[in-house]
């Protein structure tokens, strides 16, 4: 079935530090890729999306690729604030299963 | 655009006891989710409907979990009896459709249940 792995957390940086947070997927066929953001206390929130290989989603500052060679989908941000504290999920749909699967989470804590 | 709107927002509860989550999705979404989000794990859907039929339910424990919708548009998740294990935070979630895999799905801010 479909699965997604993500580095484990906490990670800690600086205020203005660049960000590379890594997910990784497996599944059949050509399924779209995701991540969410959850703010302590909220629910999650759509971050970006991507749909098919080589899309770049982006929003905020953040962005990531769909690399079908490596079934990956990295988030980057080149220059995180303190407002971006949040647990960050990757997840996907599709390719062989129609649900939302998400990864475990990977905690991000950005220090002045 | 009002979201997913969920309650209540926190509940406490002890063991055997019952407990029922709400949901109201954004208006026009056919396609309803219910997640179960453990601390520390990321989300495990529980079910989904389409208008007001499931679509799958696996995942969801049916000797203690039910759920429905009725109308196609609000939902009720209840638990009965409740376990320790069941601590966790319940998200609701819409979409437009079920059938895309690249439609967006939309989360409530979740249900904090407590079990003691």
């Amino acid at each position: 079935g479909n699965s997604v792995t993500q580095m484990e957390g906490p990670v800690t940086l600086s205020e203005e530090a660049f960000l590379t947070i890594n997910c990784t997927y497996t599944a059949t066929g050509y399924p779209s890729l995701f991540w969410y953001v959850q703010y302590p206390g909220e629910g999650l929130q759509l971050l970006l999306k991507a749909t098919k290989a080589d899309d770049k989603g982006s929003n905020k500052g953040f962005e990531a690729t769909y690399r079908k060679e490596t079934t990956s989908f990295h988030l980057e941000k080149g220059s995180v604030q303190v407002s971006d504290s949040a647990v960050y999920f990757c997840a996907l749909r599709g390719g062989g299963g129609n649900k939302l699967t998400f990864g475990t989470g990977t905690q991000l804590k950005v220090e002045l | 655009e009002a979201g997913v709107a969920q309650s209540p927002r926190y509940k406490i509860i002890e063991k055997r006891q019952s407990v029922a989550f709400w949901c109201n999705p954004i208006s026009g979404h056919a396609t309803l989710y219910w997640y179960q989000q453990i601390l520390g794990q990321g989300p495990k859907l529980l079910i989904q409907f389409q208008n007001n039929g499931v679509v799958d339910d696996s995942q969801l424990p049916k000797d203690r979990f039910s759920a429905e919708r009725l109308k196609g548009v609000d939902s009720t998740l209840k638990i009965q009896p409740a376990k320790l294990e069941d601590s966790a935070v319940y998200l609701c979630a819409s979409s437009l459709q079920g059938q895309n895999p690249g439609d967006t799905i939309y989360f409530g801010e979740g249900s904090w249940l407590t079990v003691v």
